[in-house]
């Protein structure tokens, strides 16, 4: 059964940590995404990788930074967390090309306090 | 203006109801995915659709390239049905761009 496991379900932070959010798969995935889920704004790319040590910014990255040192973990960095970044955090993989299938982890929920 | 519109946010039905949700996008796609999230965040990839129907148990989706439009039905619904459905194209470069959600609850 294909898997993307995120480490971390819940976390509460102080405002100004470092916070890592881990993210594996197991399929042998080249694509990996994170994205942060608002309540009315959707789901919004933060960071993707299409390949070991490769990243290309998304739609929101300021204040996030990310690190792919092996192809199976993608790894989230706040690097001074603050409360506007508090939200629940999601990472998916793929196989490359066009029109395959996304698989989702179940989702990290960060309150920064 | 949003780039996938989804419609409605919200719609409660009575258990045994035909449902549809609707998504329309305004970008040119490879593909159309359809998503169900259930409280507590995970994530479940229901259809990818890049043309014509597809169907999987009570649930069937719907694409029309032309009109940029796609719906997804649900039959005979259930309360375990309920949950937020998410309708997402992906960019001819692979990005995906997701609508906020419909939030279904169907009541026995």
């Amino acid at each position: 059964d294909v898997k993307v496991t995120q480490s971390s379900r819940y976390l509460v932070k102080r405002t100004g940590e470092k916070v890592f959010l881990e993210c594996v798969q197991d399929m042998d995935h080249e694509n990996m995404f994170w994205y942060r889920q608002d309540p009315g704004l959707g789901l919004r790319l933060i960071y993707f990788s299409y390949d070991v040590k490769m990243k290309e910014k998304g739609d929101i990255p300021e204040g996030y930074s990310v690190s792919r040192e092996k192809k199976e973990r993608f790894s989230l960095i706040l690097e001074s967390a603050s409360t506007n970044q508090t939200s629940m955090y999601l990472c998916a993989s793929s196989l490359p090309g066009l029109g395959n299938t996304i698989y989702f982890g179940e989702g990290s929920w960060l309150t920064v306090v | 203006k949003n780039e996938v519109e989804q419609s409605p946010q919200n719609l409660t039905a009575q258990e045994g109801e035909f449902i549809t949700i609707n998504c329309s996008y305004s970008v040119g796609i490879s593909a159309l995915h359809w998503l169900q999230q259930h409280p507590g965040g995970g994530i479940v990839s229901l259809f990818m659709l890049s043309s014509g129907k597809k169907k999987h148990g009570r649930l069937i989706a719907t694409i029309n390239i032309q009109e940029k439009h796609s719906s997804l039905h649900i039959t005979a619904s259930h309360p375990r049905d309920s949950a937020v459905y998410i309708c997402a194209v992906q960019s001819r470069t692979d990005k995906l761009i997701f609508g906020t959600g419909t939030r279904l609850q169907v009541f026995p």
